[in-house]
């Protein structure tokens, strides 16, 4: 059972380059989740997804852009990548939207934009 | 808005000592509240969780965290630290449907 995937695990880009960042999970969660994470600041939501077709919204959303066509797969992209956007990324799951429900995570994306 | 301010971001301890990593929580509701650790290239593992049903929540790996109401406050406590237990711990609050807020986090290391 290989729960929450990410690819790539590592990438560089040059500031103004695109990307898109796989997120596939196996478990039929309806929930998923893009997160950053920056020294000192914790985890920040990105956007996330109620179900397939559905995005919305978190915290930190400028500048990326989210599509879940299937409900196994949750991609983030970035259409023109800024050094600002130098994080490491995890993509989450969860089987239930009531409060109180823990997430499953992946291994994170670490990206750096020079 | 909900918010959690962890106390220290870095730990140091003797293996066999015992660990305590603080929380504070800031929540308008009753929230929920949870433990994730985070070992090196990994992602974050659930630890423990409070919902409500005991202020005394038992985890995994032998680590528990005591929800205080009037302190706002839940700490995660191990008694004896092993060496396996270096890793980096967060702390995250939640009070509302998909809106799940992390602290900066705390990282443990354990001497031999």
């Amino acid at each position: 059972n290989a729960g929450v995937t990410q690819t790539p695990k590592f990438r560089v880009l040059k500031t103004g380059q695109s990307m898109t960042l796989l997120c596939a999970q196996d478990m039929n969660h309806e929930y998923m989740y893009w997160y950053r994470q920056d020294p000192g600041m914790g985890l920040r939501l990105i956007h996330y997804s109620v179900g397939e077709g559905t995005t919305a919204k978190g915290e930190v959303p400028d500048g990326y852009n989210v599509s879940r066509l299937k409900k196994q797969n949750f991609l983030l992209g970035l259409e023109s990548a800024a050094p600002s956007q130098t994080s490491v990324y995890f993509c989450a799951s969860s089987y239930d939207d009531r409060v109180g429900h823990g997430y499953t995570f992946g291994s994170g994306t670490r990206l750096t934009v020079v | 808005a909900q918010s959690v301010t962890q106390l220290g971001s870095h730990v140091s301890v003797s293996e066999g000592a015992l660990v305590l990593l603080r929380c504070n929580y800031s929540s308008s509701v009753p929230p929920y509240l949870f433990w994730y650790v985070q070992y090196p290239n990994q992602g974050l593992q659930l630890l423990l969780k409070y919902t409500s049903a005991a202020t005394l929540v038992k985890g995994i790996n032998g680590f528990e965290a005591e929800f205080k109401k009037s302190e706002t406050s839940f700490h995660l406590t191990k008694p004896s630290a092993h060496m396996s237990d270096a890793a980096e711990y967060f702390c995250a609050v939640s009070d509302r449907k998909f809106d799940m807020r992390f602290g900066a986090g705390t990282r443990l290391t354990v001497k031999p």
